[in-house]
């Protein structure tokens, strides 16, 4: 079974654009979560989707939102890009919403200029 | 609010030795701590994980130690090898899909 896929893989935006990230689940698998990566903040949790439904949300202003396919594929998007986004963003999908193994894409390095 | 302190930041270790990493948490209401490995450019595979049931749970060289009354985790790898160089992440889940990350300890392994 191929992983989880993440695209694009690197990104170079400027303040105040947006973006949007793409990530395609473990085949079977309905639940994608995404995560954000910083030196400074660690990895922390923004989102759970599952059944095109978002379930869980961490502690993300606003401008951090996502969206589930029909065929569990996910996107985020981030509008009115800051400085601070700066960071990869990772993807994790499980085969449903309670199971405890998740499984990570590569991420996508997002760079804000 | 730092959920989960994990220590150290960062291990050298000796191939053949013992790494030793350390996580604590404050919420009783979790129940499923794994510990992640990361490379540079990936992103994280799950190594190991435990419930709060089970004390110790042993997958190879890789050894996981639970103390539920001292709210500690802890990951124990054995005969570390160069290829072990890596960043580790515990994390802890309660119900739903978050995980809560440690903040990561960079592991060196000397040959």
């Amino acid at each position: 079974k191929a992983g989880v896929t993440q695209t694009p893989r690197y990104l170079i935006k400027t303040r105040g654009q947006q973006v949007t990230l793409s990530c395609s689940p473990i085949s079977g698998h309905r639940s994608v979560s995404w995560y954000q990566q910083t030196p400074g903040q660690g990895l922390q949790f923004l989102f759970e989707y599952f059944s095109e439904t978002q379930r869980n949300k961490g502690n993300f202003p606003g401008r951090f939102s996502g969206r589930q396919f029909s065929n569990s594929r996910s996107e985020m998007n981030v509008s009115t890009l800051e400085l601070g986004d700066s960071a990869l963003y990772l993807c994790a999908s499980s085969l449903e919403s309670t199971q405890e193994t998740q499984y990570f894409g590569p991420g996508t390095r997002l760079l804000v200029l | 609010q730092q959920q989960v302190k994990q220590s150290p930041q960062s291990l050298i270790v000796q191939k053949g030795g013992i790494s030793i990493i350390n996580c604590a948490y404050e919420n009783t209401a979790f129940d499923y701590f794994p510990w992640y490995q990361q490379f540079p450019g990936k992103g994280p595979a799950l190594l190991i994980a435990i419930r709060p049931d089970v004390s110790e749970k042993k997958e190879g060289r890789f050894t996981i130690s639970f103390n539920k009354s001292a709210k500690q985790f802890s990951l124990h790898i054995m005969d570390s090898q160069p290829g072990d160089s890596a960043t580790y992440f515990c994390a802890v889940k309660a119900a739903g899909n978050k995980l809560t990350f440690g903040g990561g300890t960079r592991v060196l392994v000397k040959p």
